[in-house]
């Protein structure tokens, strides 16, 4: 069956720490990788996606994510948190490509971040 | 652009009542999805529709559960009877097939009392 998996639930850090969130997908082939994040009481919004080309993305508000095809993974980085990241950070998976499923986004089980002061 | 706009945001009621989601895609997208977010369970898909069409209904807990599309600017998803479990916030998104990227609406928070 089809899945991502983001290993951390909950992560807390502190202000200025680096972050890093795993997440990995089980699809083989060509698949379109997105990250969003969900900031308390709102909706999901893109924080940044890879479609092709450098494995590096670089998204909004100092956010970047790197995909490494040998190990099925997009993992989510910044190098300075601060305390408005708190949020839930999702990680989701189109394999329409493969599955006929068109747009639908298959997503994790979200990791919620908590950064303190 | 006025992004994807659902209606009502916040909705109590209770059991056995039906209840009426609304939402209107961003202009131009051919792809709808609703999703409910709970605690327990996370973002779910419940269907999503291709111009219109309902491609993928899996998702959809029981038959009190049903969603239309009737025209590329609206979509309703009805629950009748609620129950106290279906409790949660339902998204909507949209898409277009050449970007794949999910915009969602505020969403609406449903309680069942």
């Amino acid at each position: 069956a089809q899945s991502v998996s983001q290993h951390n639930h909950h992560v807390i850090l502190s202000e200025a720490a680096s972050l890093e969130l795993g997440c990995n997908y089980s699809y083989g082939g060509t698949v379109n990788l997105f990250w969003y994040v969900q900031y308390p009481g709102q909706h999901l919004q893109l924080l940044l996606k890879y479609f092709s080309g450098d494995p590096l993305v670089k998204g909004i508000k100092g956010f970047e994510a790197e995909f490494i095809k040998s190990k099925f993974s997009f993992n989510l980085r910044k190098p300075s948190v601060q305390w408005s990241d708190t949020a839930e950070y999702f990680c989701a998976v189109n394999a329409g490509i493969l599955t006929g499923g068109g747009n639908k986004l298959t997503f994790g089980t979200g990791t919620q971040l908590k950064v303190e002061l | 652009d006025a992004g994807v706009i659902q209606s009502p945001r916040h909705e109590v009621t209770e059991m056995g009542q039906e209840v009426t989601l609304r939402c209107k895609p961003i202009s131009g997208h051919d792809y709808l999805f609703w999703y409910r977010q709970t605690m327990m369970r996370g973002l779910e898909l419940l269907i999503y529709f291709n111009n219109n069409v309902p491609i993928d209904d899996s998702g959809m807990p029981e038959d009190r559960f049903s969603a239309k599309m009737p025209n590329a600017s609206f979509s309703t998803l009805k629950i009748q009877p609620s129950e106290p479990r279906d409790s949660a916030v339902y998204f909507c998104a949209s898409s277009m097939t050449e970007t794949g990227e999910l915009f969602f609406g505020e969403g609406s928070r449903l309680t069942v009392l």
